[in-house]
């Protein structure tokens, strides 16, 4: 059974950092893209980041390019998300989420972790 | 950026009635389109990729249709459990891009 647990949210101040994780299993890891998807309380869905299986194509919304950083780490099933100069509008439940097959919509969603930025 | 536009934003239907949902993207998006279903509290759930393949698990009251810049969600015989917000994606191209949402609600 696919599974993907994100860590790592909480509440930080602007301007903070902060380090999220996504632990996968249930399939060979080091095989599928992941990506990043967040949501604002009550609002849709936005795309973050994406990482290809061995790391070589990364690509990121331009809200935060520049400020977060997506890696992975095939050895240990995880899946990251570097997020630096924090601002109150990155206020989301940040969820990782792995493609059905090659880049055919998101099939397995973890359950999320909040970030909150707030002073 | 292409932009995906959801319509209605909202929907009431009675239970056992047929809804349609639309999404239009603002260029060709060649089929490559996803939708998926969230329920309060919970996470999104892929039901149709490529514009019209059904999702593992998913019922058949589910259908995705279109092509271009044109695609649609169709769900038959209306069920309690399909109380929901439907999002539709584009992964034609990046950044890839969701619809605002429609918050499908029972009559």
């Amino acid at each position: 059974e696919v599974q993907l647990v994100e860590s790592g949210g909480g509440l930080v101040q602007p301007g903070r950092s902060l380090k999220l994780s996504c632990l996968a299993s249930g399939f060979t890891f080091s095989n599928y893209g992941m990506n990043w998807i967040r949501q604002a309380p009550g609002k849709g869905l936005e795309w973050v980041a994406s990482i290809s299986s061995s790391s070589s194509y990364i690509y990121y919304a331009d809200t935060v390019k520049g400020r977060f950083t997506i890696s992975r780490d095939n050895a240990k099933n995880t899946l990251y998300l570097q997020m630096t100069s924090l601002r109150s509008e990155d206020t989301a439940l940040y969820y990782c989420a792995r493609h059905k097959a090659y880049n055919w919509g998101f099939a397995y969603w973890g359950q999320g972790t909040l970030v909150t930025v707030s002073s | 950026d292409i932009q995906m536009t959801q319509s209605p934003a909202s929907l009431s239907a009675s239970l056992g009635e047929t809804v349609t949902i639309e999404c239009r993207a603002s260029e060709d998006i060649y089929n490559g389109l996803a939708w998926y279903q969230q329920k309060p509290g919970k996470s999104p759930q892929l039901l149709i990729y490529n514009a019209n393949s059904l999702h593992t698990g998913v019922p058949s009251r589910f259908s995705g249709s279109g092509s271009g810049t044109q695609y649609s969600l169709k769900i038959n015989s209306l069920q309690s459990e399909d109380v929901a917000s439907y999002f539709c994606q584009q992964y034609y191209d990046y950044p890839y891009t969701f619809g605002a949402g429609t918050k499908l609600e029972l009559k």
